[in-house]
């Protein structure tokens, strides 16, 4: 069964980087290459902002950017700003029943 | 745009349907899933429905109770629940899944469910 791993909180100053993990343990190599992150404000819905591990929908920031190494995924914020405050979730494919697998989600803190 | 409603209310053991309008795309060319998330906890993906209604998936936590459908004539799909109980209290997000890329592109705002006698 595949599983998402992110930390609860991480936290980081203006102008500086973060990077959020997501460790992904499945046995279909499509959950390692196909991992999607999402933003979330309190009370709003969540936006798509990488896909398949490391590419940008048109309209986001390219200080978002994603990346992959052995079986975890990251997210790096870099120049964090004030607006960046909110959480993130990491999301990719499951098995043949849980199609789809979020992983716990992250509240970044901009301090 | 995607557009959620016929959340509210609902008693332990008593059954709600939501609804999930979209505009501005062609409704029949995308797969929808619906996505929840309770009250200060994580998303949890719930359904899927192919876009001609014909491959559906559930996930454990609501097979045989949720029933997943779309009527491509009026470009609205549906989850049909039943059975809810305490853990079914969420918001439920209907999202569209790119039809190239594989993650979720548009979001409705959502539809709280809150089952509480």
């Amino acid at each position: 069964q595949s599983a998402l791993t992110q930390p609860a909180s991480v936290s980081g100053s203006p102008g500086q980087s973060i990077t959020i993990s997501c460790a992904v343990t499945s046995s279909d190599v499509d959950s390692y290459n196909l991992v999607s992150w999402y933003q979330q404000y309190p009370g709003k819905a969540p936006k798509l902002i990488i896909y398949e591990v490391n590419k940008r929908p048109s309209g986001i920031s390219n200080r978002f950017s994603g990346s992959k190494s052995g079986n975890t995924a990251s997210l790096t914020i870099s120049g964090l700003q004030a607006e960046d405050d909110a959480d993130y979730h990491c999301c990719s494919h499951g098995d043949n029943t849980t199609l789809r697998v979020f992983g716990g989600g992250t509240k970044l803190t901009v301090l | 745009q995607l557009e959620e409603s016929g959340g509210g209310v609902v008693q332990p053991g008593r059954s709600l349907r939501l609804s999930c309008a979209a505009s501005g795309f062609t409704f029949d060319n995308y797969d929808i899933h619906w996505v929840r998330q309770a009250p200060g906890k994580g998303l949890e993906w719930v359904a899927l429905i192919s876009y001609d209604g014909n491959i559906k998936h559930y996930a454990d936590s609501v097979k045989a109770r949720f029933t997943i459908s779309r009527d491509n004539s009026k470009n609205t799909a549906y989850l049909q629940m039943s059975g809810l109980g305490a853990a079914d209290t969420a918001v439920y997000y209907c999202v569209r899944q790119n039809d190239a890329w594989a993650a979720f592109d548009s979001w409705g705002q959502g539809t709280l469910v809150t089952v509480s006698s």
